[in-house]
């Protein structure tokens, strides 16, 4: 079994819908990120659960709201989208967020297309 | 602020050597990590230096040079495989870690 998976692969969305993206960890890890991919452009960090609880918000718009309820389950809900918010998703997880060795697992990614 | 520099592109033959180099500016350092990217796929772990010098593992080896920021991935006889874009990421010292843009190797027959 993969050690990250992300759900679902592919997502378009309209500006007014409400959709989810679910990601799941099957490593043990207590820390779990989600990252947003642009073309030519460095990972962007967004969110960071470490022990279920949120330690990192990098100034995300609210039209994503992050949920974890438990160390392997990590959700981004998506309302209100822009089309500039068309990237690839991914989550990662670790085994904490603490110390310098970091190591992170990513999942595949969700393609997310804003029209 | 933190910055990581990378080449964008770079194209190689199949059995060449090929060296992707990264400089980096960061509030601390405690690691050094590069990952590997096929296309539509998950970032891939490849090797993590924290120290000076050179790692080895099998056909590539990454080097760490604290004082002058620098650090390269050497990736020996090419493989079609390996084309990919390769990610240079440094942990700071809230250990945070800063990502590059990624260097998007091209392999020729």
């Amino acid at each position: 079994e993969t050690g990250v998976t992300q759900t679902p692969r592919h997502l378009v969305m309209g500006m007014t819908n409400k959709k989810s993206l679910k990601c799941e960890q099957h490593l043990g890890h207590n820390a779990m990120y989600w990252y947003k991919q642009s073309a030519k452009k460095p990972l962007e960090l967004m969110f960071v659960y470490n022990f279920k609880e949120q330690t990192e918000n990098n100034s995300v718009p609210s039209r994503f709201s992050p949920e974890c309820p438990n160390s392997s389950h990590l959700f981004l809900h998506l309302h209100t989208l822009q089309p500039e918010d068309s990237a690839l998703y991914l989550c990662a997880s670790s085994q904490e967020h603490t110390g310098p060795y970091n190591e992170q697992f990513f999942g595949p990614g969700t393609r997310l297309t804003v029209l | 602020g933190q910055n990581i520099d990378q080449p964008t592109e770079m194209t190689a033959t199949e059995g060449a050597i090929v060296q992707i180099n990264c400089t980096y500016q960061t509030s601390g350092f405690n690691g050094l990590f590069w990952y590997q990217q096929h296309a539509g796929e998950a970032p891939t772990f490849l090797s993590y230096n924290v120290l000076d010098g050179l790692e080895e593992k099998g056909r590539f080896s990454s080097f760490l040079s604290r004082s002058k920021g620098y650090s390269y991935l050497l990736l020996k006889e090419l493989q079609m495989k390996d084309s990919a874009s390769y990610l240079c990421a440094v942990t700071d010292s809230n250990y945070q870690l800063i990502w590059g843009a990624g260097t998007k190797l091209i392999i020729k027959p």
